[in-house]
């Protein structure tokens, strides 16, 4: 069974100010994390995923987030935030036993202010 | 690149009424989904497809059906549409089984009178 858990359902944030996303996740297998983002009325775009491979992953926009096993987080980050950002993020966990299943965090609503 | 194609892109049915989300992939994906998105709950996995002929249920499969004759097409079958079916629905395609994410169509906001 796996499960994600978004610790803020809504962060607000001033333009240029970091970001910090908060994303908890339950698999009984060694899963691959992955961090969406929704912008209003838009389909979702993949931001970065995690595969095993290195613990700390950037992607696109100046998004990165790391692994964390010990804590069971993977944690998003951007250090500048820019009026562009503001989106719903999605927090997704898969394995390899659930045929590419995703399982989606509730989501975080992202405010940028001026 | 058209990715993955969703028609329509909006549609309001009455209580009863049936309909079909039509969903397309050009990216030659064995996978395929379908999500349904409501609120402040995310996505839910209404049915997915490991490829042609294979089709089987996710989390929230009730008053849906599935087909996939083609590793091309995943079209979603609404027969009696209620209420509790208005929501946004997403179909979604990938290469393996979870190491690459998936490509998200679109969207098709349906609503339930």
């Amino acid at each position: 069974a796996q499960s994600v858990t978004q610790l803020d359902s809504h962060v607000s944030v001033s333009e240029g100010t970091p970001v910090l996303l908060r994303c908890n996740y339950s698999s009984s297998y060694s899963p691959s994390l992955f961090w969406y983002v929704q912008h209003p009325n838009k389909g979702l775009q993949l931001l970065l995923k995690y595969t095993s491979a290195a613990t700390l992953v950037k992607g696109i926009n100046g998004f990165e987030a790391e692994f964390k096993k010990s804590e069971t987080s993977f944690h998003l980050t951007k250090p500048s935030a820019h009026m562009s950002d503001a989106a719903e993020y999605f927090c997704v966990v898969s394995t390899t036993d659930s045929w590419g299943k995703l399982q989606f965090g509730a989501g975080t609503q992202v405010v940028v202010t001026p | 690149n058209a990715g993955v194609t969703q028609t329509p892109k909006f549609r309001i049915l009455k209580i009863g009424q049936s309909m079909t989300l039509q969903c397309a992939q050009d990216m030659n994906h064995n996978y395929m989904y379908w999500y349904r998105q409501d609120p402040g709950m995310g996505l839910k996995l209404i049915y997915y497809s490991v490829g042609a002929g294979i089709t089987d249920k996710g989390e929230v499969p009730n008053g849906y059906n599935v087909s996939r004759s083609t590793t091309e097409d995943f079209p979603l079958r609404l027969e009696l549409a209620a209420p509790s079916q208005t929501s946004v629905y997403f179909c979604a395609s990938s290469y393996s089984s979870s190491l690459t994410g998936a490509f998200f169509g679109q969207g098709t906001r349906l609503t339930v009178v």
